[in-house]
């Protein structure tokens, strides 16, 4: 699986967007980019995830480059619940579930 | 749904005593995880199955071992309890094809070995 680099904290103000990058320059072209957060103390919760076409739901948007090497989580208005650890995984689709986490980014969002 | 169900919540043990972490899931998952977390780090795997009868090592097995009889329960074994296995552990299941990826987690059992 592609290693993926994220900035280890960033802090975000309630109510605007927070943009949260993710280095992953080695992907294969059948490895999706997944997203998940913890929120202190709690289990890892899945955000999204995409191959190479933009994605929105109703927590997030994740924008891929053209190249696939990088992409970004948009929380589009963060407030002070998302405050948590975002983890950003490349991994194969279908290919059961054994997600390595790196230590993410530390998202604070500030009143 | 109850999702994914971890007990216990909190247990001490003393070093070389053993102890089963319990999980089960009502999802009908094929495929469970055991993770464990170090205070200020990320996930590390431990086991995993990918359905009844099968399982296989993660990251860091020595110390621990898992069965799965059911597609329902995973429980994770803990034989000789070491100080350097004080840690949170999660458990977690997804289901096979589209969903094998986006795991659901337990609240965690949080561990103390003294």
């Amino acid at each position: 699986d592609a290693k993926t680099t994220q900035p280890p904290s960033m802090d975000c103000a309630e109510g605007r967007a927070a943009n949260l990058p993710c280095n992953h320059s080695t992907i294969s072209g059948n490895e999706y980019v997944y997203w998940y957060r913890q929120i202190h103390s709690q289990g890892p919760q899945y955000i999204i995830h995409g191959l190479k076409n933009n994605e929105t739901n109703e927590m997030a948007s994740l924008i891929i480059t053209e190249d696939r090497k990088s992409s970004t989580l948009i929380l589009p208005h963060a407030t002070l619940r998302d405050t948590a650890v975002y983890y950003c995984i490349v991994r194969v689709f279908n290919q059961g579930g054994k997600l390595i986490f790196g230590q993410g980014t530390e998202l604070s969002v500030k009143p | 749904n109850a999702g994914v169900t971890q007990t216990p919540k909190f247990r001490i043990l003393k070093i070389g005593q053993s102890m089963t972490l319990q999980c089960a899931q009502d999802m009908n998952h094929n495929y469970m995880y055991w993770y464990r977390q170090d205070p200020g780090m990320g996930l590390k795997l431990i086991y995993y199955s990918v359905g009844a009868g099968i399982t296989d090592k993660g990251e860091v097995p020595n110390g621990y071992n898992v069965s799965r009889s059911t597609t329902e329960d995973f429980p994770l074994r803990l034989e000789l309890a070491a100080p350097s296995q004080t840690s949170v552990y999660f458990c977690a299941s997804s289901e096979i094809n589209s969903g094998a990826n986006v795991l659901t987690f337990g609240a965690g059992s949080r561990l103390t070995v003294l």
